[in-house]
């Protein structure tokens, strides 16, 4: 099966843009989620998609959202940039082996704000 | 707010010996626990999970799972310098519910 994929995987932007990132989970899992990385702060949980609904949410302003399609392909979106949110960004898609749920993450996209 | 925390790092060990890595999470109702593998650049790849206390083992690796002390530990043994990399814990309360990551510990083997 082929992993979970993520375009761009590098992004330069100014303060003030906006940028939309996507992700394509490994077939059949119908879970993705988005998350931030960066070297203060680690692993931080942006929002989980399940069917096209957003299942969890993470403490980030209003200025990142998130979608998913029918195909389980997903966008997360950040509006009015600052250069705080230089980052890399994962997505990891999930199935449930038995009992748990196991994410899987893709390469991520490297997002410098200038 | 759950909490994941990974001290005691970094982690540096001659080859061949065993490197233990530990994770406690504030949580009592946590459920599943993860251990990822990440180097340097590159995203998080699992290594392993463990739902069940006791240990799990695959491999030169050996997970351990003391849910009443909340305490979930990563054994490696016959460390090898390719095993260098920051080791990620990580918390579910269950399905459905969101991954907590600690902020991980950097392992580094001695050739």
């Amino acid at each position: 099966k082929a992993g979970v994929t993520q375009t761009p995987r590098y992004l330069i932007k100014t303060r003030g843009q906006q940028v939309t990132l996507s992700c394509s989970p490994i077939s059949g899992h119908r879970s993705v989620s988005w998350y931030q990385q960066t070297p203060g702060q680690g692993l931080q949980f942006l929002f989980e998609y399940f069917s096209e609904t957003q299942r969890n949410k993470g403490n980030f302003p209003g200025r990142f959202s998130g979608r998913q399609f029918s195909n389980s392909r997903s966008e997360m979106n950040v509006s009015t940039l600052e250069l705080g949110d230089s980052a890399l960004y994962l997505c990891a898609s999930s199935s449930t082996e038995p009992f748990v749920d196991t994410q899987y993450f893709g390469p991520g996209t490297r997002l410098t704000v200038l | 707010q759950k909490e994941v925390e990974q001290n005691s790092g970094p982690l540096s060990v001659p080859e061949g010996a065993i490197a233990s890595l530990n994770c406690t999470y504030s949580d009592r109702g946590s459920q599943s626990f993860f251990w990822y593998r990440q180097y340097s650049g590159k995203s998080p790849e699992l290594i392993m999970f463990i739902y069940s206390n006791g240990d799990k083992e695959d491999g030169r690796f050996t997970a351990q799972l003391n849910k009443a002390s909340q305490y979930v530990s990563l054994l490696i043994r016959d460390s090898q310098p390719s095993d260098s990399a920051t080791y990620l814990c990580a918390v579910t309360g269950g399905a459905n519910s969101k991954l907590t990551f600690g902020k991980g510990i950097t392992l580094s083997v001695r050739p």
